[in-house]
């Protein structure tokens, strides 16, 4: 159980266009959604915390208007990177809870790999 | 505010050795979680073993253990039995009670060889 899965599992995108990325939790519903950006070689770091129909609240030097998050029901949230440039070439990963508390997982989705050319 | 630490880069490990991996953290919250994860490279993030704060016997999950210090304020883990398949990216993360959030340390690259 808990399975988290994420599509597309890589895009190529034009500099310039936006891309989504969906984030599904097939068989629980996330109370919370998570959505991380890995670049090569270095730590996942935190872009932004979605909860079911509020707005997302988004780290420090994280541009919401360019990352945006739309997190619609429980099972479901998308990432939308807008104008997308080079420099937001990443590892993209989603990951969702069922509680809040510390002692309750992440269960983190397998990750999307966006080159933008 | 919250920091995780991981202080080596990278390990090896001869096949069916142990090995532990070093992790220090810092948080003023009293209430919070520890975890490994393990990335291969394939790139998904597979949840090894936790450890909350008031726990007082350390966890184990197979051949996964955490050696668990609470004063200095370390989450090592540790791998017994290390098989080639353990070869990946390995994560310290901490998740305190007033947030959801997950910090991330550097991690660690570990490789077993034969």
């Amino acid at each position: 159980g808990a399975v988290v899965s994420q599509h597309p599992s890589w895009v190529i995108c034009k500099s310039g266009t936006s891309v989504k990325i969906e984030c599904r939790s097939l068989d629980f519903q996330a109370t919370t959604m998570f959505w991380y950006r890995q670049f090569p070689k270095q730590s996942l770091m935190l872009m932004a915390t979605s909860n079911e129909g509020s707005k997302a609240t988004y780290e420090q030097g994280v541009e919401k208007d360019k990352f945006l998050i739309n997190h619609a029901s429980l099972t479901l949230s998308t990432l939308t990177v807008t104008s997308a440039h080079p420099e937001d070439s990443s590892f993209y990963i989603c990951s969702a809870s069922m509680e809040t508390g510390p002692s309750y997982e992440q269960y983190f989705g397998p990750g999307t790999r966006l080159t933008v050319t | 505010a919250q920091k995780i630490t991981q202080t080596q880069p990278g390990m090896f490990v001869q096949e069916k050795e142990a090995v532990t991996l070093d992790c220090t953290y810092d948080t003023s919250d009293p209430s919070y979680g520890l975890f490994w994860y393990k990335q291969p490279s394939s790139g998904e993030m597979i949840f090894l073993i936790y450890q909350g704060s008031y726990d007082q016997q350390n966890a184990t999950e197979g051949r996964y253990s955490l050696n668990f210090q609470k004063a200095r304020k370390s989450a090592n883990l540790v791998i017994s039995a290390s098989q080639l398949g353990d070869s990946a990216m390995y994560f310290c993360a901490m998740r305190e009670t007033n947030t959801d959030k997950l910090i991330f340390g550097t991690g660690t690259r570990l490789q077993v060889f034969p």
